[in-house]
């Protein structure tokens, strides 16, 4: 079975540092990669995806992903971030199946 | 409509009643899921529905949990008999197709509380 591990629960950072969010996976086979974002209040919205091709891709808002098969990763990263990008984030994978899944999230606060 | 929706926006039971959730999907797609979003447990998958073959059940955590798709739209997530661990955020997603590679876009969901 596969399964998501995200390493931070909690981010605090302030307006304009870079953000780094790990995300690691346990499956063997191939796998299809999201990233979905849960801002204050509302639903789960779609980052940005991976299913093949370019291992590094950019998503809306100025988020990028780079997926690392060796290492079974698929970190996110803004190179500068905002007020607006406090939100939860969830790292989730589709392998055998069509159901995703998920990480456990990380809980980002960006400071003014 | 233009997301997916989902009804109530919030639903307060007492232990042991009887609970019915329901989705409305994106016009036009033909999977569908159920994830539970709660404390201590992330995000879990709970049920998906594409077109006409059997349901994947098997993220339901028990038999008190059932679900249906009626006409190939609308989905009714049911609980029997609620009990206090079954408090939780429920959310439906569909997708236009089943595919792997087929993103699935998600309601606002709905907050149970079991008192």
């Amino acid at each position: 079975a596969q399964s998501v591990s995200q390493h931070n629960h909690h981010v605090i950072l302030s307006e304009a540092a870079s953000l780094e969010l790990g995300c690691n996976y346990s499956y063997g086979g191939t796998v299809n990669l999201f990233w979905y974002v849960q801002y204050p209040g509302q639903h789960l919205q779609l980052l940005l995806k991976y299913f093949s091709g370019d291992p590094l891709v950019k998503g809306i808002k100025g988020f990028e992903a780079e997926f690392i098969k060796s290492k079974f990763s698929f970190n996110l990263r803004k190179p500068s971030v905002q007020w607006s990008d406090t939100a939860e984030y969830f790292c989730g994978i589709k392998a055998a199946g069509n159901k995703l899944t998920f990480g456990g999230g990380t809980r980002v606060l960006v400071k003014p | 409509g233009a997301g997916v929706s989902q009804s109530p926006s919030n639903k307060v039971t007492e232990k042991g009643k009887d609970v019915e959730l329901r989705c409305d999907p994106i016009s036009g797609h033909t999977a569908l899921y159920w994830y539970r979003q709660s404390l201590g447990q992330g995000l879990e998958f709970l049920i998906y529905f594409q077109g006409n073959s059997a349901p994947d059940k098997s993220g339901l955590p028990s038999d008190r949990f059932s679900a249906e798709r009626t006409g190939g739209s609308v989905s009714t997530l049911t609980i029997q008999r609620t009990q206090q661990e079954d408090s939780a955020v429920y959310l439906c997603a569909s997708s236009l197709g089943a595919g792997a590679t087929d993103t699935q876009y998600f309601g606002p969901g709905t907050r149970l509380t079991v008192l």
